[in-house]
């Protein structure tokens, strides 16, 4: 069975913290891991990650994966209150033709105090 | 365009009602999908589309029916629902070997 595994499942941060999200899989038919931001509605992307390595960068958040170790970490510097949102990692499976399934972790929750 | 559309954008209906639910997008996306969303839960897949033909169907309860009129709209058609389908169900769709787009997600109340 595919697994997607976030850690922490919540964290309490002060504003101008630094985080570290954390995302472990076990899946088959592996194409890509991606990040998204859900506040209360429907999840905003962040990015996506093939290639083992290689840094995304966007403003503050930053992401890689590591396929040799399954996991990949979601960083977020100099945190603000409007980074408080639940935070969902989930790998892109190849299911041939173009037809990709998402397996979600259960999330981060992360909760930024001013 | 780069969106995935839904509507409506909030729905309530009752357990003897018949109503749609609306996905459309423009990117010439050949894999469009419905999830399902409960409260503080991770999306769940419901049903995949390729090429406009149903390719997945974990395993979803009859009384939702997915349809593909075209490469560009997906409905989910709803039918004697009970009030724990109430729930954010969102539209997405994705080229090859590319990541998704999400819609906005319809939130379905069910009384």
């Amino acid at each position: 069975e595919d697994k997607v595994v976030q850690s922490p499942l919540s964290l309490v941060v002060h504003e101008g913290d630094t985080v570290t999200l954390n995302c472990s899989y076990e899946v088959t038919n592996f194409r890509s891991l991606l990040w998204y931001k859900q506040e209360k509605k429907a999840p905003t992307f962040l990015f996506m990650l093939t290639s083992s390595g290689i840094e995304k960068k966007s403003g503050r958040l930053s992401s890689i994966l590591d396929k040799k170790e399954l996991f990949s970490i979601l960083n977020i510097t100099a945190t603000q209150t409007g980074d408080s949102a639940v935070y969902l990692c989930a790998v892109l499976l190849g299911g041939g033709g173009s037809n990709y399934k998402l397996t979600f972790g259960k999330g981060t929750l992360l909760t930024v105090n001013p | 365009d780069t969106e995935v559309t839904q509507t409506p954008k909030h729905l309530v209906m009752g357990m003897t009602n018949k109503k749609s639910l609306k996905c459309e997008q423009h990117m010439g996306h050949r894999a469009m999908y419905w999830y399902k969303q409960k409260a503080k839960k991770p999306p769940e897949l419901m049903f995949v589309y390729s090429y406009e033909k149903l390719s997945i169907n974990e395993s979803v309860p009859s009384r939702f029916s997915p349809e593909c009129p075209n490469s560009s709209l997906l409905n989910l058609h709803l039918h004697a629902l009970q009030p724990e389908d109430s729930a954010l169900y969102l539209c997405a769709s994705s080229p090859d070997r590319a990541g998704y787009t999400f819609g906005s997600g319809t939130r379905l109340t069910v009384v």
